[in-house]
């Protein structure tokens, strides 16, 4: 079965102190994923996709990489601000549609 | 910057009665869907809808639950008779044709069934 795992559950960090989530899955004809963010009470929102081995994103202090069965979140001298929980999410070829599909995410917590 | 909106915000309702969430994507997108996360667990995908009718739907979306497209610009899902498992923050989620892969998604709608 196609499954997303996302590693750890929770990190706390010192505001500077770099550190990198993981996202690993089994599929497929994977056909890209997905960084989310996710504050407390609202929506998911996009930060990077991609969708090949190699491949790199980056958006202010934060970095996504991906090799052929994971992914990675680097968060560099991160801020309170970035305090968050971070949701991987894959696509998955389905018949006429893709469906995507989250991991559980880290919940990220920058002590000031 | 577009949007996808939605209404209402919380909703607290009685076990048995029927609940419809609505939704309206961002007005160029073409493939809508909704999305529900109980209290402390995953984002779980529930239906997604293109071209007036369901393209996939998951294991949860069962006969309780139906989605509409009733005008050009909304997108309903209706919880038929509602229980107190149906309690979660509904996610309406849209992107804009085939080959664009990034779901927008909206605040979310508060459903508490008691």
């Amino acid at each position: 079965e196609d499954q997303v795992t996302q590693s750890p559950e929770a990190l706390r960090l010192q505001e500077g102190e770099s550190s990198s989530l993981n996202c690993s899955y089994t599929v497929s004809g994977l056909r890209g994923l997905f960084w989310y963010r996710q504050d407390p009470g609202k929506g998911p929102e996009f930060l990077f996709t991609l969708y090949s081995a190699g491949e790199e994103k980056e958006k202010e202090r934060l970095k996504a990489t991906l090799t052929k069965k994971e992914s990675f979140l680097h968060i560099t001298a991160p801020k309170p601000e970035d305090s968050a929980t971070y949701l991987c999410a894959v696509r998955f070829p389905m018949n006429r549609d893709d469906k995507i599909i989250f991991g559980k995410g880290t919940r990220l917590h920058i002590l000031p | 910057e577009p949007e996808v909106t939605q209404t209402p915000s919380h909703q607290v309702t009685q076990m048995g009665q029927e609940v419809i969430l609505r939704c309206v994507p961002i007005s160029n997108h073409l493939y809508f869907y909704w999305y529900r996360q109980i209290l402390g667990q995953k984002v779980e995908f529930l239906v997604s809808f293109y071209n007036n009718e369901i393209s996939e739907k998951s294991e949860i979306f069962d006969d309780q639950f139906s989605v509409e497209r009733p005008d050009g610009s909304n997108f309903t899902l209706k919880i038929r008779s509602t229980k107190l498992e149906d309690s979660a923050m509904y996610f309406c989620a849209s992107r804009r044709y085939s080959g664009a892969n990034v779901l927008t998604f909206g605040a979310g709608s508060r459903l508490t069934v008691l």
